[in-house]
C-alpha cells in the first residue's frame, strides 16, 4: 500500500539554525499539507499546497516557515531560524484529487536545543 | 469559530464496556468528519470517517454519528479492549481541505 514517507524521523538542531523537513507524498496525490503537534497537544494545521503554490496557511506559518516542491516527488518544510518553541512532531499529509481522506506520514520529531 | 471542541479529555473504562467521545463544531460548511487514533510517538491513524450526507456509519466495534443540525458528532467504541487504549482525535474539514482537530481524548481501557 502506498504511503507518505518523511525524513528524518528525528532532528536535533541548535536554536537559530535552519532545518529542512522532507516528505514524499503518495505519487498520484495532488494536495499536500504540513501539520504540527507539540508534545501532549492536538494536531495543528500549518499549510496546504496545491498546484505548486500555497493554498492556505495558518497563523503559525509565519515568515520563518516556507514550503517547496523542488521536484516531482519531494515536498519540504523549511524553518529558517528555529526557536525552542518549534520543538514538535511535524507531520506531512497528502490527499488525492477529489478525495477527503488525508494520508499522514510517520512524522519528524524536531528538537530545538 | 474554527475550533472543534472535544469531550471528555480523559476517559477510563473497564474492558468490555463502551466508550463514547463527543465533538462539536461551529463551521456549518464542514462536510467531512474523521476520527483518528494515535498511539504514543506514532502518526494519527484514521479509524472511521463520516460525510455530511449520512447520519451514522459503523465498522465492526466502531461507529460514528453525526447531527449536522446540532453540529456535533460522536465516536462510539463497543466491547472495548486494552489495545483500544490510545489518544483519539476528532477532526472536521470542508471538501477535503485542511483538517481542524479537536484537543484529543486519552482513552484507558482497564483489564
Amino acid at each position: 500500500e502506498p504511503e507518505v514517507t518523511q525524513t528524518p524521523s528525528h532532528q536535533v538542531t541548535q536554536m537559530g539554525q535552519e532545518v529542512i523537513l522532507r516528505c514524499v507524498p503518495i505519487s498520484n496525490h495532488l494536495y499536500f499539507y504540513w501539520y504540527r503537534q507539540i508534545l501532549g497537544q492536538k494536531v495543528e494545521f500549518l499549510v496546504s499546497f496545491y498546484n505548486n503554490e500555497i493554498s492556505e496557511k495558518s497563523e503559525i506559518f509565519d515568515d520563518q516557515f516556507s514550503v517547496e516542491r523542488p521536484d516531482g516527488s519531494n515536498f519540504t518544510l523549511k524553518i529558517r531560524s528555529t526557536k525552542l518553541e518549534d520543538s514538535a512532531m511535524y507531520f506531512c499529509a497528502s490527499t488525492r484529487q477529489g478525495g477527503t481522506e488525508a494520508f499522514f506520514g510517520q512524522g519528524t520529531r524536531l528538537t530545538v536545543v | 469559530g474554527e475550533n472543534v471542541e472535544q469531550h471528555p479529555s480523559t476517559l477510563s473504562v473497564q474492558e468490555g464496556d463502551s466508550a463514547v467521545i463527543k465533538c462539536t463544531y461551529s463551521d456549518s460548511a464542514s462536510n467531512y468528519f474523521p476520527w483518528y487514533k494515535q498511539e504514543l510517538g506514532k502518526r494519527p491513524q484514521l479509524i472511521i470517517d463520516i460525510r455530511s450526507n449520512v447520519g451514522e456509519k459503523k465498522d465492526q466495534r466502531i461507529a460514528v454519528t453525526l447531527n449536522k443540525t446540532a453540529k456535533h458528532f460522536s465516536l462510539h467504541i463497543t466491547e472495548t479492549q486494552p489495545e483500544d487504549s490510545a489518544v483519539y482525535f476528532c477532526a472536521r474539514s470542508r471538501y477535503g481541505n485542511k483538517l481542524v482537530f479537536g484537543a484529543g481524548t486519552i482513552l484507558r481501557v482497564k483489564s
